[in-house]
């Protein structure tokens, strides 16, 4: 079965630091794809980004990156510069292989950033 | 850019009503998915639909509920008989053919049963 844990429930930091939001998960699966979502306070969920099992190279996008490390189970997520518009709940996720690629999603972690 | 749509954004309804949340996938995909969110919690499966017909549905979906594609645009999941429980967001999402593709979320339907 396949499982998904963010062990941090909630994060304050002030703006301009940077943050890392940790993800680990479990799967039985040679092939999976990992993702992470954002939930801002109006709800709706944003995709960020996803990452098939075979493809550890990290990726930054503008101050976003990621850093995937099968070793360790982990697909861990880093702003930088921080900004309060990045305050929201953050949501890792996986999906097995082939078929019908339901999400598994972890419980997020609420992620506020200080003025 | 597509976009999944769901309407309606809000809805309150009496325990024991019957609700139907609808959905408009984006147009060229061809799995479709409803996830719940009970509030302050984690996002959980309910159901994928494919070819129209269920591929797979979690525990959670349970005779109470429903899903059609009744005609080419729309995605539908019904809640026959609505529970205080079922109290949560609802998202609907669809995804293009390959595995690689990635399920975009509709903006959810906020469902209170009182």
């Amino acid at each position: 079965a396949q499982k998904v844990t963010q062990a941090q429930t909630e994060i304050s930091v002030v703006e301009k630091e940077d943050v890392t939001l940790d993800c680990v998960y479990e799967t039985r699966d040679t092939t999976y794809y990992l993702f992470w979502y954002k939930q801002p306070p109006s709800g709706e969920l944003v995709f960020l980004i996803r990452r098939n099992s075979f493809d550890e190279q990290n990726e930054i996008s503008g101050r976003y990156s990621w850093n995937f490390q099968k070793s360790t189970s982990s697909f861990n997520f880093t702003i930088t510069a921080s900004q309060v518009v990045d305050s929201a709940v953050y949501f890792c996720a996986l999906s097995e292989g082939f078929g019908n690629e339901k999400l598994t999603f972890g419980t997020g972690t609420r992620l506020t950033i200080i003025p | 850019e597509p976009e999944v749509t769901q309407t309606p954004s809000h809805q309150v309804t009496q325990m024991g009503q019957e609700v139907i949340l609808r959905c408009v996938p984006i147009s060229n995909h061809l799995y479709f998915y409803w996830y719940r969110q009970i509030l302050g919690q984690k996002v959980e499966f309910l159901v994928s639909f494919y070819n129209n017909e269920i591929s797979e549905k979690s525990e959670i979906f349970d005779d109470q509920f429903s899903v059609e594609r009744p005609d080419g645009s729309n995605f539908t999941l019904k809640i026959r008989s609505t529970k205080l429980e079922d109290s949560a967001m609802y998202f609907c999402a669809s995804r293009h053919r390959d595995s690689q593709e990635t399920q975009y979320f509709g903006p959810g339907t906020r469902l209170l049963v009182l």
